[in-house]
């Protein structure tokens, strides 16, 4: 059964630093998401993409983070500068066909910002 | 800003029970529904969606909708050890899935 996949399952950086979060959505849905959720807390919408483009975005996703599909199969996350509240797990996610329907997730990246 | 509000759990039940887990949501115009299972440390995993008014079976779990009270549930039968986990509940609207913050479900053996 195909699955979203992710890499790194842990990352670990430094504050200030910039980190790249890869995904690889299943390969013939057309929507894609991230998602967080710090600990002990609830999962949270960052983005969400479609036809190259941002289809909607939440108040977390400020100009320090931006999304990039750069070939057929990849989508990332990027964090410029880190910050230490950064820390949370990061989920991608991707739907076939209509917005309305069922997300996928992927495992999730651990993100630890020392 | 979206709601979706869960009964706080924790929820205990003796193996073999009925599990019952309860949720609202706050946007009149949402269309579609997921309960989603978080075993700790590990991402969401979908087992159940509910497009339309009433029920919707799908092996020991059954989904409820009533688009009038703003309500969903999520019956889980015969409950096993290894149904212990938090349930998500997801309601979709505008590109998005907006969660829940969860309940947690413990079967005791």
């Amino acid at each position: 059964e195909p699955e979203v996949t992710q890499t790194p399952s842990h990352q670990v950086t430094q504050m200030g630093q910039e980190v790249i979060l890869r995904c690889v959505p299943i390969s013939n849905h057309l929507y894609f998401y991230w998602y967080r959720q710090i600990l002990g807390q609830k999962v949270e919408f960052l983005v969400s993409f479609y036809n190259n483009e941002i289809s909607e975005k939440s108040e977390i996703f400020d100009d320090q983070f931006s999304v990039e599909r750069p070939d057929g199969s990849n989508f990332t996350l990027k964090i410029r500068s880190t910050k230490l509240e950064d820390s949370a797990m990061y989920f991608c996610a991707s739907t076939p066909g209509a917005r309305e329907r069922e997300q996928f997730f992927g495992p999730g990246t651990r993100l630890t910002v020392l | 800003q979206k709601e979706v509000e869960q009964n706080s759990g924790p929820l205990s039940v003796p193996e073999g029970a009925i599990a019952s887990l309860n949720c609202t949501y706050s946007d009149r115009g949402s269309q579609s529904f997921f309960w989603y299972r978080q075993y700790s440390g590990k991402s969401p995993e979908l087992i159940m969606f509910i497009y339309s008014n009433g029920d919707k079976e799908d092996g020991r779990f059954t989904a409820q909708l009533n688009k009038a009270s703003q309500y969903v549930s999520l019956l889980i039968r015969d409950s096993q050890p290894s149904d212990s986990a938090t349930y998500l509940c997801a309601v979709n609207g505008d590109y998005k899935l907006s969660f829940g913050a969860g309940t947690t479900v413990t079967v005791r053996a």
